[in-house]
């Protein structure tokens, strides 16, 4: 079964642009989280997807927005960029019933640098 | 509101000794716990987790917690440490099952000697 794909892994802005960064889910797997890793904030809830409708949303500017698409598949954007959003962007996927537990399953991440 | 404190930001221990990581949370409602490991470029992986029923939890590679509601800690052992467990480690909760907010714990990054 294959895990969480994120594209790209790497990538180098500089400020004022934006960027889209895609994860695909595991299979069968309809919520879709995301979350900014920084070394002083640790991990930081962005917001998350299910069947294409946004059920929560962290504390962050609407610089950031999100959407999922009907295969489950989500795309995070990032506009307006400032070097602070430097970070790892972490998705993470999961099962989503009556009987989950609320298990993630983490993507390798998409590290942004912005210059 | 919820919140989750993780004492010590880096830990170093012998190779064989005792691992101890340290969780503390803050929660109104009972709350769902868990660990994740991290190594280096790599995202999160779940080494164990709480929800309801037996208190003390065994996960993936040795690892196991207690949860104890009187101290609201969810500390993670393991009695032997091993080269391969230098990694960071992250404690979660989340107080509302399905909606996946989860509240990290800043980390603990585990250094282990020869």
């Amino acid at each position: 079964k294959a895990g969480v794909t994120q594209t790209p892994r790497y990538l180098i802005k500089t400020r004022g642009q934006q960027v889209t960064l895609s994860c695909s889910p595991i299979s069968g797997h309809r919520s879709v989280s995301w979350y900014q890793q920084t070394p002083g904030q640790g991990l930081q809830f962005l917001f998350e997807y299910f069947s294409e409708t946004q059920r929560n949303k962290g504390n962050f500017p609407g610089r950031f927005s999100g959407r999922q698409f009907s295969n489950s598949r989500s795309e995070m954007n990032v506009s307006t960029l400032e070097l602070g959003d430097s970070a790892l962007y972490l998705c993470a996927s999961s099962l989503s019933s009556g009987t989950n537990t609320g298990e993630l399953f983490f993507g390798e991440g998409s590290r942004l640098t912005v210059l | 509101a919820q919140s989750v404190t993780q004492l010590g930001s880096h830990v170093s221990v012998s190779e064989g000794a005792l691992v101890l990581l340290r969780c503390n949370y803050s929660s109104s409602v009972p709350p769902y716990l868990f660990w994740y490991v991290q190594y280096p470029n790599q995202g999160l992986q779940l080494l164990l987790k709480y929800t309801t029923g037996a208190t003390l939890v065994k996960g993936i590679n040795g690892f196991e917690a207690e949860f104890k509601k009187s101290e609201t800690s969810f500390h993670l052992t393991k009695p032997s440490a091993h080269m391969s467990d230098a990694a960071e480690y992250f404690c979660a909760v989340i107080t509302l099952p399905g909606t996946y907010k989860y509240i990290f714990g800043t980390g603990t990054r585990l250094k282990v000697l020869a």
